[in-house]
C-alpha cells in the first residue's frame, strides 16, 4: 500500500531536548515536505526537498532542521525544541513526474513543555 | 497567503449531494484548481484537481465556472466519513514551473448529518 508513514505520532518532551521526527514514503517520490499546523494558522511549510541531498526552507523554518540521504526518508529534526514549537507535523510526499498530488502521512502531535 | 475563499462551514444531510463553493476571482491562466479534505487532524487528503474543464473521478467532481472565477466540489451521495474540512486551493502545475507549497487557506467545515 502506497503511504506516507511518520514516528512517533504522539510525542511530550521538554524544552531543550533535542528530537527527531521521521518520515518515510515508500512510493519512490523524490519531493518530500515537512508541514506544522496550528489552529487559526493553517498549514505551512517548514522545509523540502527536491531529492536526496537538495533541501530548502519553507516558510518557517526558524528552529528545525532537515536532512535527505536516502530517498525514502526524510526526518525533522528539533535540536533544542520550545513551547511555541508545540503543534501538530505533517510530512508529504510526491513524484516530480505527471500528476503532482501530495499525499500526507498520518500526522505527528507535538508537545514542547 | 491563500487566493481562494470559501465559506467556513456547511452542512449536508447523509445522502444528499454536497456542494462546496469556491471563489478564486483572480485566478490566473496557468493555475489549476486543487481539492483537499482533512478528517479531523488526521493528513490531508487528495480529492480532486481541474483547470477549465469539469472533472470526475471516483471521490467528487469538479466544476469549473467558463470564467474559472469559482468552482464546486460536488460528492454527490455524502456519507458521515465525508465529514471534514474542505480546501480549494489554486496553483500553477508543477511541469510549468508551479510552486513546491500547497497554501491552504481555512477551508470550509462540512458536517454530514444522518
Amino acid at each position: 500500500e502506497a503511504q506516507v508513514t511518520q514516528n512517533p505520532r504522539y510525542l511530550i518532551t521538554v524544552t531543550g531536548k533535542k528530537l527527531t521526527v521521521t518520515c518515510s514514503q515508500n512510493m519512490n517520490h523524490e519531493y518530500m515536505s515537512w508541514y506544522r499546523q496550528d489552529p487559526g494558522l493553517g498549514l505551512r511549510q517548514i522545509y523540502y526537498s527536491m531529492n536526496v541531498e537538495v533541501t530548502d526552507k519553507g516558510d518557517v523554518p526558524e528552529g528545525y532542521k532537515v536532512s535527505r540521504k536516502e530517498k525514502r526518508n526524510f526526518p525533522l529534526i528539533l535540536e533544542s525544541p520550545s513551547p511555541n514549537q508545540t503543534s501538530l507535523y505533517f510530512c508529504a510526499s510526491r513524484g516530480l513526474a505527471g500528476l503532482d498530488t501530495q499525499y500526507f502521512g498520518p500526522g505527528t502531535r507535538l508537545t514542547v513543555l | 497567503d491563500a487566493k481562494t475563499t470559501q465559506p467556513p462551514s456547511m452542512d449536508c444531510a447523509e445522502g444528499r449531494a454536497a456542494n462546496l463553493p469556491c471563489n478564486h476571482s483572480t485566478i490566473s491562466g496557468n493555475e489549476y484548481v486543487y481539492w483537499y479534505r482533512q478528517i479531523h487532524s488526521q493528513g490531508p487528503q487528495y480529492i480532486i484537481h481541474g483547470l477549465k474543464n469539469n472533472e470526475t473521478n471516483e471521490m467528487a467532481s469538479l466544476i469549473i465556472t467558463e470564467d474559472r472565477k469559482s468552482s464546486t466540489l460536488i460528492l454527490p451521495h455524502a456519507t458521515l466519513r465525508d465529514t471534514a474540512v474542505y480546501y480549494c486551493i489554486v496553483r500553477v502545475a508543477l511541469s510549468q514551473g508551479g510552486s513546491e507549497k500547497l497554501v491552504f487557506g481555512k477551508g470550509t467545515k462540512l458536517t454530514v448529518n444522518p
